[in-house]
C-alpha cells in the first residue's frame, strides 16, 4: 500500500499571500489530521477530517482552513500568510471509525517558507 | 488540559549501548493511551511504541521499551543495543480514548534528539 503521501514538499511564499497544501491518505483511510511543527511550539494539532466533515478543530485563527473530498484526500489553506506560519505541515490518516482509536500514519510533510 | 513534558532536548549514546529518554505527562483522566514517536531527518513520522493506560505491563517492540509508571505520569522509553539507525527526533504524545467531541488529537511533547556515535 502507499503511504501518506503530501505535496508539494517544499513551498515559498510571502507574507500576505495564500497557500493551499494536499494530502493524500493510505487507501481505505477515512480519517485525516493536520499538524503545524516548529522548533519552537513543536507539533500542534490544526484539524481533523473524516468522511468530509470537520471533527475537530485546534486552537489556530481563521485564517486556517482544510477541507476533506469524497476519496478521502483534504486541502490545507492558510490565508494572509504571515511570518510566524512558516513551519512544516504533516498530515497523518488513520483507518478511524469513530469508535476506536486507531493508528495514525504521517506524511512527509510540507515545509512552508514564508518571507 | 493535558500537557506532555520532555525535559531533555538532546541525547547521545555510544552504538550497541542503552539509552533511556524521558516524558512526563499531566492528565485528570484515568484512560488514555501513551506513545513515543521518532522522526528521522527525512521527516517521516514513525510510530515507535504505544502503551495503553489501563495495561500494567509495560509495552516491548524489539529493542524498544517503555517504562510507565501512570501513578507518577511517566512514561519513558529505552532503547536497547543502539543503532545508527536510531538517530532522530524522538517525540512523546498523549491522546485520550474518550473520542467525543475535541478529544481525538495527540499531544505532543516538543522531543528530544539522538545522536547515535559509531
Amino acid at each position: 500500500k502507499a503511504g501518506v503521501t503530501q505535496t508539494p514538499r517544499y513551498l515559498i511564499k510571502t507574507r500576505g499571500q495564500q497557500v493551499t497544501l494536499s494530502c493524500s491518505p493510505i487507501s481505505g483511510h477515512r480519517s485525516v489530521s493536520w499538524y503545524q511543527q516548529t522548533p519552537g511550539q513543536g507539533l500542534q494539532f490544526l484539524f481533523e477530517y473524516f468522511s468530509e466533515t470537520q471533527r475537530n478543530k485546534g486552537n489556530f485563527p481563521g485564517r486556517f482552513s482544510g477541507r476533506q473530498f469524497s476519496n478521502s484526500r483534504s486541502e490545507m489553506n492558510v490565508s494572509t500568510l504571515e511570518l510566524g506560519d512558516s513551519a512544516l505541515y504533516l498530515c497523518a490518516s488513520s483507518w478511524a471509525n469513530g469508535i476506536s482509536y486507531n493508528e495514525q500514519f504521517f506524511g512527509p510533510g510540507t515545509r512552508l517558507t514564508v518571507l | 488540559a493535558q500537557t506532555v513534558t520532555q525535559s531533555q532536548p538532546e541525547m547521545s549514546v555510544q552504538e550497541a549501548e542503552t539509552v533511556t529518554l524521558s516524558c512526563t505527562y499531566d492528565t485528570s483522566e484515568s484512560d488514555y493511551y501513551l506513545f513515543w514517536y521518532k522522526q528521522p531527518p527525512s521527516r517521516q513520522m514513525i510510530l515507535v511504541i504505544r502503551q495503553e493506560a489501563y495495561k500494567q505491563q509495560n509495552a516491548t517492540e524489539n529493542r524498544f521499551s517503555v517504562n510507565f509508571q501512570k501513578a507518577a505520569k511517566s512514561f519513558s522509553l529505552k532503547i536497547s543495543d543502539s543503532q545508527l539507525g536510531d538517530a532522530a527526533m524522538y517525540f512523546c504524545a498523549y491522546r485520550t480514548r474518550n473520542n467525543a467531541g475535541n478529544n481525538r488529537k495527540l499531544i505532543w511533547g516538543l522531543g528530544t534528539s539522538l545522536a547515535v556515535n559509531p
